[in-house]
């Protein structure tokens, strides 16, 4: 079965300072990855997404950016973050080229002081 | 105009209420449609899809009006585990990213 492994689950990051989440997927390939950023009490905002290595497509302008640099790795990153970069952030997959549903990490708590 | 819209509620309901949501969205090419289950500080979780014809899922009727292009939940006799946020998501085709409405929230009490 596919699981989807995103850590960490909680970090606290001071202004300026720089960011890396990683996010892999096991058991399929060549998925669709995605990175959320829900900020307190709003919706899900999408940030970046990707169709294979090195495809990364940016929804937001923004202070952050992606990476794939393998088929079922996604990295979220910045090199010096904000105060507004705070949020809970999630990668998720679907499998190409179908329209079904897709399936989440727990998430990664960041607070930004 | 946003592409996802929903009532924020919150919705409060005694235990074995039914309850109904709904869901408006903008872009008529939209192909694929889901209900989404989100607990406090937790990932969401797929609640079901919605299908054109309507499908139901034991407590749970989700049900997609294309010429109106809106999207309703109703859920039935409700429970105290029902309460969450219900995040309502469309897709407009393949390889695309889920777009989601900013949820309704549901808060069931004894």
């Amino acid at each position: 079965s596919q699981t989807i492994h995103q850590w960490p689950a909680t970090l606290v990051q001071p202004v300026g300072s720089p960011l890396s989440l990683e996010c892999t997927v096991e058991g399929t390939s060549n998925p669709n990855l995605y990175w959320y950023r829900q900020a307190a009490g709003r919706g899900l905002q999408l940030l970046f997404y990707s169709v294979g290595i090195g495809q990364i497509s940016s929804e937001v302008p923004q202070n952050l950016s992606a990476s794939r640099p393998q088929d079922r790795q996604f990295i979220l990153s910045s090199k010096k973050l904000l105060l507004s970069d705070s949020g809970f952030y999630l990668c998720a997959w679907r499998p190409r080229g179908l329209v079904t549903e897709a399936f989440f990490g727990q998430g990664t708590r960041l607070t930004v002081v | 105009r946003k592409e996802v819209e929903q009532d924020p509620g919150p919705f409060n309901v005694p235990e074995g209420a039914t309850v109904a949501f709904n869901c408006t969205y903008s872009n008529s090419a939209s192909q694929s449609f889901f209900w989404y289950r989100q607990d406090c500080r937790k990932e969401p979780k797929l609640l079901m899809s919605v299908y054109s014809s309507g499908n139901e899922d034991g407590r749970f009727t989700a049900q997609l009006n294309r010429a109106s292009q809106y999207i309703s939940l109703l859920i039935r006799d409700s429970k105290l585990s029902d309460s969450a946020t219900y995040l309502c998501v469309v897709n407009y085709q393949a390889g695309t990213a889920l777009i989601f409405g900013k949820g309704t929230t549901l808060s069931v009490s004894s």
